[in-house]
């Protein structure tokens, strides 16, 4: 178990619905990642979030956005969500120390989002 | 649960073989490189990273060789076991700064016992 924990497990939408999803991210660490990964597909990065700013960002809308908390934890929202955006959701917690290289990302067990 | 790698290329062998997995990465200056497990309905779980620094790490029964010649990359598990039956994920991070992680598009262990 990695200590990142995501919730709700799945959830089922409707097109043109807002959805809000949740990370708590390994104790320690300052920096969440999320990811989509769509059916029979490698994860795709969404954006990561370091102390409560956006610290990069994939090749997503502006309707996929997200927050970070003071505590880590992380929310990704998507507004008017269409079918394509069905796939698993995960957030990586990682550790970020100025200068460093990237340390090791660690991942939560994801959200199954299904819009119909 | 989530199923995952419904077309991904599969990698079969016998329990007690070793089995090799290959990956080909795709930027030059990519300088760090993961590797990850994910069984059906779970979030993929490290297994070994290496700096590309390195041409080689070991862990416990895994082995990644990096060729940063040819951008190419390798996990190998010896003496495979049922359980680690999965989707093997290779990953590449692009120098500090952007943290995120490129996904390659996953290979599927399968052992036969």
């Amino acid at each position: 178990e990695t200590g990142v924990t995501q919730s709700p497990t799945h959830l089922i939408k409707t097109r043109g619905q807002q959805v809000t999803l949740r990370c708590s991210s390994q104790s320690g660490h300052n920096t969440v990642s999320w990811y989509q990964q769509a059916l029979g597909q490698g994860p795709q990065f969404i954006f990561q979030y370091y102390r409560e700013e956006e610290n990069g960002r994939g090749n997503f809308p502006p309707r996929f956005s997200g927050l970070q908390f003071p505590n880590y934890s992380s929310e990704l929202n998507v507004n008017a969500l269409e079918l394509d955006d069905s796939a698993l959701y995960l957030c990586a917690s990682s550790l970020t120390l100025t200068g460093r290289h990237a340390d090791t990302q660690y991942f939560g067990p994801g959200t199954r989002l299904t819009v119909l | 649960g989530e199923s995952v790698g419904l077309h991904l290329p599969t990698l079969s062998v016998q329990e007690g073989d070793n089995s090799i997995i290959n990956c080909a990465y795709s930027n030059s200056a990519s300088d760090y490189f993961i590797w990850y497990k994910q069984e059906s309905g779970k979030g993929p779980q490290f297994i070994i990273d290496i700096r590309s620094n390195m041409d080689k790490r070991q862990g416990q029964r895994v082995t990644v060789l990096l060729n940063k010649t040819v951008k190419h990359l390798s996990l190998q598990i010896a003496a495979t076991q049922p359980g680690d039956s999965a989707v093997y994920f290779c990953a590449e991070n692009i120098g500090t700064g952007r943290r995120a992680l490129t996904f390659g598009s996953g290979t599927r262990l399968q052992v036969q016992p």
